[in-house]
């Protein structure tokens, strides 16, 4: 059973650079069935995507993040990650790590579903 | 622009149904949708994925509870026979060419 665990540092301070890894079990993020994705929740709020790679690395961003993120796949490691530069108070969130599923659609031509989660890391950002 | 639209709020009955909407900006009405539900203090967990003639693929383990429908730009998902567990956050999530977008989320209240 494939499992997603989010890690990192629970509190950022304002402008420096948040990382936070995503550790895979019970599966590869080198199938070519999968790409990979984190996805934020604000206190109270909703969920917003912030990005996706596939698993040869190629990156795609929120436009609204597109500025300040990176996100890369090391399969050596079978983990992927996260970083957000110039982080703010407005960075505050839960960080869900996420798997898309792309066994029956092209996700290099069109996205498909979020089918599998990570439980969330809390990242507080803070002087 | 690429849009989904929920609801804020709904709320039935131990052993009753609800229905959730989701609704497609216009210009994307044949796209499929995602359902998640988020309970209290967990991550989000899918649910299924639901075309726009209303085929529905459930992910692993969910109840034959949930249901999933479809009418023009409009994405339902039934709950049926409620239970206290079913109290939690639903997001429905669509796609397209290297984007993912959610809705704002139902919150279902059990009463």
């Amino acid at each position: 059973q494939l499992q997603l665990q989010e890690s990192g540092p629970g509190l950022v301070k304002p402008s420096e650079t948040l990382s936070l890894i995503c550790s895979v079990s019970g599966g590869s993020v080198s199938n070519r069935n999968y790409f990979w994705g984190w996805i934020r929740q604000p206190p109270g709020k909703g969920l917003e995507w912030i990005a996706t790679v596939d698993y040869s690395g190629s990156p795609y961003y929120n436009p609204s993040l597109r500025s300040r993120v990176t996100i890369s796949v090391d399969t050596s490691k079978n983990q992927f990650s996260l970083k957000l530069g110039s982080v703010t108070a407005a960075d505050t969130a839960v960080y869900f790590c996420a798997r898309l599923d792309c066994t029956t659609t092209s996700c290099h031509a069109f996205f498909d579903a979020f089918d599998m989660w990570g439980q969330g890391t809390t990242v507080i950002v803070s002087s | 622009q690429l849009v989904l639209t929920q609801s804020p709020s709904a709320s039935a009955s131990l052993g009753a149904s609800v229905r959730l909407t989701c609704t497609l900006s216009g210009a994307h009405s044949n796209y499929p949708i995602a359902w998640h539900q988020q309970q209290p203090l967990k991550g989000p967990r899918f649910l299924m994925r639901l075309t726009h003639d209303g085929t529905h693929i459930k992910g692993d383990g969910i109840s034959d509870r949930f249901s999933g429908s479809s009418s023009g730009a409009e994405r339902y998902l039934t709950i049926s026979s409620l239970q206290s567990e079913d109290e939690a956050d639903y997001y429905c999530q669509t796609w397209g060419t290297g984007i993912h977008v959610f809705g704002g989320g139902t919150k279902v209240t059990v009463l």
